[in-house]
This record gives structure tokens, sequence and C-alpha cells, in this order.
């Protein structure tokens, strides 16, 4: 069965370093999202992303944020600076293409970040 | 910013009886809505989804009722099985085509007991 593949599956950094989290969406989606989980807390969305432009983000997906899909296979996020309170569960999520009669978004196992 | 709420983070059950987990919303825009199940370690599975023209779709062991005039969803597992021992988050979006975010709930931790 397709499935979403995140790497690392735990990242470690310093407080003001840039990070980069990788996901392999399911090949023939053409939507991507990204959300976070802090710890004990609800998983939120950050950013959306179809047609390689961002058509959804949230406040949380500030300047400190970016996504970028390099090739066609990868989609990435960086976060440029990170902070203690960015350590959190990422998600990657993809679904299928616009118009699909159901929009489930498949996840794949996260990337933990931890942010010390 | 609470537009999914799951009020109970944690449910017992005995194996074979029914587990009822629900979910009330706020944002009267959602009309798309998600059931995701989540082991430790691993993302959220999709479950089972409803859209707003229904008030239940059944999948199986899994059922989700929706009451849209007291934004309410529920999930009913019947029978309960150890293996259904997960974290049950509901999910509201406010279209059905692909491309928009989910709002999630905080997630109702279920165990059945053998």
């Amino acid at each position: 069965e397709p499935e979403v593949t995140q790497t690392p599956s735990h990242q470690v950094t310093q407080m003001g370093q840039e990070v980069i989290l990788r996901c392999v969406p399911i090949s023939n989606h053409l939507y991507f999202y990204w959300y976070r989980q802090i710890l004990g807390q609800k998983v939120e969305f950050l950013v959306s992303f179809y047609n390689n432009e961002i058509s959804e983000k949230s406040e949380i997906f500030d300047d400190q944020f970016s996504v970028e899909r390099p090739d066609g296979s990868n989609f990435t996020l960086k976060i440029r600076s990170t902070k203690l309170e960015d350590s959190a569960m990422y998600f990657c999520a993809s679904s299928e293409r616009k118009g699909a009669a159901k929009n489930i978004q498949y996840f794949g196992a996260g990337t933990r970040l931890s942010v010390l | 910013d609470q537009q999914v709420k799951q009020n109970s983070p944690s449910l017992s059950v005995q194996e074979g009886r029914i587990s009822i987990l629900n979910c009330d919303y706020t944002n009267s825009m959602f009309d798309y809505f998600l059931w995701y199940k989540k082991y430790p370690a691993e993302g959220p599975t999709f479950l089972i989804s409803i859209s707003s023209i229904k008030d239940k779709n059944e999948d199986g062991r899994f059922t989700v009722f929706l009451n849209k005039s007291a934004k309410h969803l529920s999930l009913h597992i019947v029978p309960s099985q150890p293996g259904d021992s997960a974290v049950y988050f509901c999910a509201a979006s406010t279209r059905v085509g692909a491309g928009n975010q989910f709002y999630f709930g905080t997630g109702t931790s279920l165990t059945v007991i053998p």
C-alpha cells in the first residue's frame, strides 16, 4: 500500500540552527501538507502546497518557515532559525488531485524535532 | 482556537462492547468530517469520513454519526477489539475538495480491555 515517508524520524538541533524536514508523498498525489503537534496538544495545520505554490497557510507558518518541492518526489519543510517552541512532531500529508470525491489526507509517521 | 473539541481525553471499554467517541465543533462552515486513528510512533491513519449531506456513514465495525444542528459527531466501534486501542482524532474542513486544511480535535485515547 502506498504511504507517505518522512525522514529523519528524530531531529535534534540547537536553537538558531536551520533544519530541513523531508517527506516523500504518495506518488500520484498532487496536494501536500505539513502539520505539527506539540507534545500534549492538538495536531495543527501549517501549510498546504499545490502546483508548486502554497495554497493555504496558517498563522503559525511565518517567515521562518518555507516549503519546497525540489524534485518530482520530495517535499520539504525548512525552518530557518529554530526556536525552543518549534519542538514538536511534524507530520507530512498528501491527498489526491483536485476534484477528488473525498479529501482524504494520508499522513507520514512524523519527524520529531527537538530544539535544544 | 478550539473549533473542534474532543472533551473526553480517554475512554476504556471491554472487548466486544461498543466504543463511542464524541466530537463537537463550533464552525458552521465545516462540511466534511473525518476520523483518524493514531498508534504511538506512527502518523494518523484515516478511518472513516462523512460529508454534511449525510447523517450516517458505516464501514464495517465503524459508524460515524453527524448531527449538524447540534454540531456534534460521534464514532461508534462495534464490537470493540484490543487492536482498536489507539488515539482517535476527529477532523473537519470547510470544503470537500482537495487542498483544504483539516482542523483537528485533541484526541481521545481508547483502551479496549481484553
